[in-house]
């Protein structure tokens, strides 16, 4: 099972692009990479998901190198309503729930 | 359509009680998945469930936990004789299949106190 590595904290402003990068060395062929977000007293909440280059919806771009070795979240124009713990998930698509692990996540504080 | 729904949203128990925390999921979906969070902590998985089986319960502690999801009906995580560790906020998760690649909606939680 691929382990992740994410910063444990980032600071950023208003307006502001926000990058947040995951590591994922042993990534399986057969893996997909997902992004969740989860405020305060609140459940995850998915954001985004990809298998390779780049994938972009309403709310955030998600970027896969040709390794996939990594992955970057990206927050256009952040807002302070962003403030939260972002989590980075790694399995395939017949991984078990209890295969996939949340980690400690990313919190991502937006200042005015 | 309503999202997955956990009651109590607040649960305060002294030790040596029993809390008993129900979710239902969304609708149209037969998966449902238990996580634990402690504070400043990410989410550990904790059971898996479809209705009325028991699918995996690699995360649950072997005493005092349990889970079903009974055909009729929300899931229900029990934990009997509670101690102050098991204060935390207990998540429920649901799926309309078990592949990893389609979302699980999270529910918003219930947070057990253990006084």
């Amino acid at each position: 099972l691929a382990k992740t590595t994410q910063p444990i904290s980032m600071d950023s402003y208003e307006g502001q692009e926000v990058n947040i990068t995951c590591s994922h060395n042993n990534i399986a062929t057969n893996d997909y990479i997902t992004w969740y977000q989860q405020f305060p007293s609140q459940g995850p909440r998915f954001i985004i998901q990809g298998y390779k280059t780049k994938v972009t919806n309403e709310v955030a771009s998600l970027f896969i190198p040709a390794d996939r070795k990594s992955s970057t979240l990206s927050l256009p124009r952040v807002s302070l309503s962003d403030t939260a713990v972002y989590y980075c998930l790694v399995g395939d698509m017949y991984s078990s729930a209890s295969k996939i692990i949340f980690g400690s996540g990313t919190r991502l504080s937006i200042r005015p | 359509n309503a999202g997955v729904m956990q009651n109590p949203r607040h649960l305060v128990r002294r030790r040596g009680q029993e809390a008993r925390l129900r979710c239902s999921p969304m609708k149209g979906h037969s998966h449902v998945y238990w996580y634990r969070q402690l504070p400043e902590e990410g989410l550990k998985f904790m059971v898996y469930l479809q209705k009325e089986n028991i699918i995996d319960e690699s995360g649950m502690p072997k005493e005092r936990f349990s889970a079903e999801f009974p055909k009729e009906g929300p899931s229900i995580l029990r934990i009997q004789q509670v101690v102050r560790g098991d204060s935390a906020a207990y998540f429920c998760a649901s799926s309309p299949q078990e592949q990893v690649r389609v979302t699980q909606y999270f529910g918003p939680g219930t947070r057990l106190t253990v006084l």
